[in-house]
């Protein structure tokens, strides 16, 4: 069965320090897609990355950047010079099922409360 | 309005009452999703629609009634609903063709059964 763990459960840094969140997935299948969202305070989940099974490339989006290791099963996200409004609970997702008749299912991590203090 | 827009945000409701939650989805996608985010656990699925029509019901007690009329518009009809079932109601989207797509989410809708 699919599983993301999040061990992290919550991580405290000062403005400008680099701050990495860990994710470890579990799966069967060798066709997944791996997401990560932002949730701030207001509540939405805000998309940040997907990432295909098949692509281990390391991304880099400004300040934030994703490393996928098939090895360890692991897709770590870094944010680096970290800032007050990065704030929020950051989710890791699995997606390895799509559904008869469309749409795919996400299996969510239980999610990294960041908090960025001046 | 632009993404994806939820409505009440906030709701109280006794035991006995019937509500619904609305969702509304402005991206083009033909699919839509309904989670349950309670604290200290993960997002749970709910229900899935696609194309307008349900592909997943992820044992959800029967007190939960979702409805898709269009593929922009999903419903979650609540009736005599218990105290447990107090959460964040997040509604979601996302294309279907492509296969493993980034869904998008709207706001939620704080849920309080007294």
């Amino acid at each position: 069965a699919q599983k993301v763990t999040q061990a992290q459960t919550e991580i405290s840094v000062v403005e400008k320090e680099d701050v990495t969140l860990d994710c470890v997935y579990e799966t069967r299948d060798t066709t997944y897609y791996l997401f990560w969202y932002k949730q701030p305070p207001s509540g939405e989940l805000v998309f940040l990355i997907r990432r295909n099974s098949f692509d281990e490339q390391n991304e880099i989006s400004g300040r934030y950047s994703w490393n996928f290791q098939k090895s360890t099963s692991s897709f770590n996200f870094t944010i680096t010079a970290s800032q007050v409004v990065d704030s929020a609970v950051y989710f890791c997702a699995l997606s390895d099922l799509i559904l008869t008749g469309g749409g795919n299912k996400l299996t969510f991590g239980t999610g990294t409360q960041l908090k960025v203090e001046l | 309005e632009t993404g994806v827009t939820q409505t009440p945000r906030h709701l109280v409701m006794g035991m006995t009452n019937k509500k619904s939650l609305k969702c509304e989805q402005h991206l083009g996608h033909n699919a839509m999703y309904w989670y349950k985010q309670s604290a200290k656990k993960p997002l749970e699925l709910m229900f899935v629609y696609s194309l307008e029509e349900r592909v997943e019901n992820n044992s959800v007690p029967s007190r939960f009634s979702p409805e898709c009329p269009n593929s922009s518009h999903l419903f979650l009809h609540l009736h005599t609903l218990q105290p447990e079932d107090s959460a964040l109601y997040l509604c979601a989207s996302s294309l279907t063709s492509g296969g493993f797509n980034e869904q998008f989410f709207g706001p939620g809708t704080r849920l309080t059964v007294l």
